[in-house]
């Protein structure tokens, strides 16, 4: 069965500094890897996919992430992070056969002037 | 806005009694997929279907939940005798044909609360 585990529950940064929030997957296959973010009181939104074509997938809003099967790993980056950044971001893996998508427990990031 | 509309927004609900949540998915969207969201928690799958047809149920869906999609166009999620531990988020989201996870659009929510 797919999985994914996110390393930290919460992630300060400041303002202009690199953002990294990481996530490892588990899956007998080759999965299907997304980022989705959520701002309070607002609906998901897609930040982006990786689906086995290029392993550097750049994403909104200046995300991206990189698939390292080696390492089971597809961490989120950002050069240098926005206040508007802060909200609670899920690593997630999908279902081949569904589509039905797992998410991690959530990454919260904070973002200090 | 043609997106995943869900309603109510909010319910207010004294344990014990029932609820009934409704999704309207995107037009032409045939996978319908419900969520449950609790505080500090990533979105856990309940159910979804495919047209009127409902695949998969997740473990989490205790017999005191129903969900229903007569027409293969809106769904509603049904709680019976609430419990406190009820209290969550309940997402909708859906999927046109041959749509892969990217093409998942979710809804707002709706904000059960249990009292």
């Amino acid at each position: 069965a797919q999985s994914v585990t996110q390393l930290d529950s919460h992630v300060s940064v400041s303002e202009g500094t690199p953002v990294l929030l990481r996530c490892n997957y588990s899956s007998s296959y080759s999965p299907s890897l997304f980022w989705y973010v959520q701002h309070p009181n607002k609906g998901l939104q897609l930040l982006l996919k990786y689906t086995s074509a290029a392993t550097l997938v750049k994403g909104i809003n200046g995300f991206e992430a990189e698939f390292k099967k080696s390492e089971t790993s597809f961490h989120l980056t950002k050069p240098s992070a926005h206040m508007s950044d802060a909200a609670e971001y899920f690593c997630v893996v999908s279902d081949s056969n569904t589509d039905k998508l797992i998410f991690g427990t959530g990454t919260r990031l904070q973002v200090f002037p | 806005d043609t997106g995943v509309s869900q309603d109510p927004r909010h319910k207010i609900t004294k344990r014990g009694q029932n609820v009934t949540f409704r999704c309207d998915p995107i037009s032409e969207h045939n996978r319908l997929y419900w969520y449950r969201q609790t505080l500090g928690q990533g979105p856990e799958f309940l159910t979804y279907f495919q047209n009127e047809a409902q695949l998969e149920k997740s473990r989490l869906l205790s017999d005191r939940f129903s969900a229903e999609r007569p027409k293969g166009s809106f769904s509603t999620l049904e709680i019976q005798r609430t419990e406190q531990g009820d209290s969550a988020m309940y997402l909708c989201a859906s999927t046109p044909p041959q749509g892969r996870g990217e093409k998942l659009f979710f809804g707002s929510g709706t904000q059960l609360s249990v009292l």
